[in-house]
Order: structure tokens, then sequence, then C-alpha cells
């Protein structure tokens, strides 16, 4: 059971143009959701998050968008780089104490051509 | 912030072989640590992840095994790696809710 899902393995976009990364999730117990980006054979590091009590959250070129009716969330990249191009992982995690357990999403390659 | 250090970084192993990786985590204490496999194209699949000393939740069934001897060393380990444990691994600490995560050991079973 896929509780973090990126259904779009991959997306193209131009270069200045906006780059718009989607995810959906099923847990309603999750409350706090991160964006990574990952580039070959290296380990992912950390973009931006939401906590479930916000709708939006912002940082540079970089906007995350949460509409917790739907469960879904999205990642927007504002002018899109030809530097952004990696594979984005959406992540969840949720259930409060020491059982805080991130679930991650299968990663969407994103290419952002010149 | 947290620093996660992993090694080896690259290792080639026969079939049959014993398995031992190992990570570390500077910056934090009583972390949640994980280990992570990316499969061929993207996907990170959770393979274990431990909330103390001695505790180990396994998340797939599989060929390899995971121990925490202290606080910030988690241990990936098999008796006899299989073809199919090739893979790139990846451990990620997390205190709340931002994981870390380590630069990635690529392993080869040849």
């Amino acid at each position: 059971d896929q509780q973090v899902k990126q259904n779009s393995p991959s997306l193209s976009v131009q270069e200045g143009r906006i780059s718009i990364l989607n995810c959906d999730y099923t847990n309603s117990m999750f409350d706090y959701f991160l964006w990574y980006k990952k580039y070959p054979a290296e380990g992912p590091t950390f973009l931006i998050s939401i906590s479930s009590i916000k709708d939006k959250n912002e940082d540079g070129r970089f906007t995350v968008f949460l509409n917790k009716s739907a469960k879904h969330l999205s990642l927007h990249i504002v002018p899109s780089q030809p530097g952004d191009s990696a594979v984005y992982f959406c992540a969840a995690g949720g259930g409060g104490g020491s059982n805080y357990k991130l679930t991650f999403g299968k990663g969407t390659l994103l290419t952002v051509n010149p | 912030s947290q620093t996660i250090h992993q090694w080896p970084a690259t290792l080639v192993q026969p079939v049959g072989s014993p398995l031992s990786l190992e990570c570390t985590v500077e910056g934090t204490s009583n972390p949640n640590l994980y280990w992570y496999r990316q499969a061929a194209g993207r996907g990170l699949q959770l393979l274990f992840y431990s909330v103390g000393i001695g505790q180990i939740s396994s998340e797939v069934p599989q060929n390899l095994s995971a121990s925490r001897p202290q606080d910030r060393q988690f241990i990936l380990s098999s008796k006899k790696l299989l073809l199919s444990d090739s893979g790139f691994y990846l451990c990620a600490s997390s205190s709340r809710a931002e994981a870390f995560f380590g630069q990635g050991t690529r392993l080869t079973v040849v």
C-alpha cells in the first residue's frame, strides 16, 4: 500500500517556465510534508516543508501548496533553471512521538531544458 | 544541523559474501535513523528504521538486517549477499520531521 504517491515519473520544462511537481497521500494522520531533491549518486537534500496547519509555504523560487481535503500537495519552482534538473521526492510524516517516520514517494525526474 | 557520515561510498562484493555498511550521525542526540535503498530508476524504499538503541523495525522482508549499537550509529548487514542486493543505499537521520541523508553507498554484488 503506497501511502505517498508521485504519479508522474518524469517532467520536462523549459528554462524560465514554472515546474509543478505533484504528490498525493492517503494517510490522514500525516501532519508534515517535505520535498527533497536528489542528484545521481548523492543523498537527497531537503528543499522545503509544510505543516498540515498551513496551505502554503514559500522559500525563494520554491513554493509548496497543501490541499488537505484532497490529500494533495505540489511543489512549484519559478523560474525553473537547468540546475534544478534532478529527482524530486515528496515525503510525509505523522503520528508524533518517537515513532515519527517519513514515508517517501517514488520520485519525479525533473528536466529543465536550456 | 545534522551531519550523516556513511561509508564506504562504493563497494563491490561477490555473491555470498557478508556486508557491513556503517552510518554515524553528528549534531543531534536520540535521532530516528533510517536505511533506504534507491531502486533501479528513482524510488526510495525504506528498509529499516530505528527510534532508539537496539530498536529496529523492518519494513520489507529481505536478505538484510540492521543494528543500532549506539545512539548515533546505525549498521546495515548481510550474512550472504545476493545479486538482487545491488543498489544505492542511503542512511538518514531525523529528530522530528526533517530528515538528513548521507551521501549513499553504491553496492554492486557480482
